[in-house]
């Protein structure tokens, strides 16, 4: 499939900082991006989305920011606390359809 | 109900054994999807079906056959996988394309965690 770059691999913070993932993708005709969390032997779950044809989207600590011109979106989390601490993916849709591409995930840990 | 559910939770087959895995939503979404996970990787995505007719087939090998046999249902049967095959295979639905508020992916099941000796 296409390719969505998701960045950084490993992010660590100190509980009460935010979190900042930043995620490429390549097909202009994408138009939905979903990001989800999996802890460690879960499924993993939807947390936020966002559609083209919005900027950004919040959800109390949680934001989602896209820039359709230059094919970025980000997944910001303010105020972390340590049960944040999960792997996070990035994902857009391919050919304005069904198949989601995924980015290779975000292992996100909150120190006390 | 806003669940999708999978039977089993875990399975430990031989190369040679026949066996399927099970989904179950009953949301009314019209679109279901089997994605295999391996560890520390994202999701991959391996089959779609719309409104119960196969739509995507990612060039998966023919061990792997999905089969729909209603709205509700999605099964994948097994045969003859290799030690490779091993991974979490994940269930999802999602409301149909070109229904209100359609969207490709909204709910993963808990998996089927799948070893093959």
């Amino acid at each position: 499939g296409e390719n969505v770059e998701q960045h950084p691999s490993t992010l660590s913070v100190q509980e009460g900082d935010s979190a900042v993932i930043k995620c490429t993708y390549s097909d202009s005709a994408s138009n939905y991006f979903p990001w989800y969390k999996q802890e460690l032997g879960k499924r993993p779950q939807l947390i936020i989305d966002i559609r083209s044809n919005v900027g950004e989207k919040k959800d109390q600590r949680i934001a989602v920011t896209l820039n359709k011109t230059a094919k970025h979106f980000s997944l910001h989390i303010t105020e972390t606390q340590p049960e944040d601490s999960a792997v996070y993916f990035c994902a857009a849709n391919a050919n304005s359809g069904y198949a989601l591409n995924f980015g290779k995930g975000t292992s996100l840990l909150v120190t006390p | 109900d806003t669940e999708v559910t999978q039977t089993p939770k875990h399975l430990v087959m031989g190369m040679t054994n026949k066996k399927s895995l099970k989904c179950e939503q009953h949301m009314g979404h019209r679109a279901m999807y089997w994605y295999k996970q391996k560890a520390k990787k994202p999701p991959e995505l391996m089959f779609v079906y719309s409104y119960e007719k196969l739509s995507i087939n990612e060039s998966v090998p023919s061990r792997f056959s999905p089969e729909c046999p209603n709205s509700s249902l999605l099964n994948l049967h097994l045969h003859a996988l290799q030690p490779e095959d091993s991974a979490l295979y994940l269930c999802a639905s999602s409301r149909g394309q070109g229904t209100s508020g359609g969207l490709p992916l909204s709910f993963f099941g808990p998996g089927t965690r799948l070893t093959v000796l």
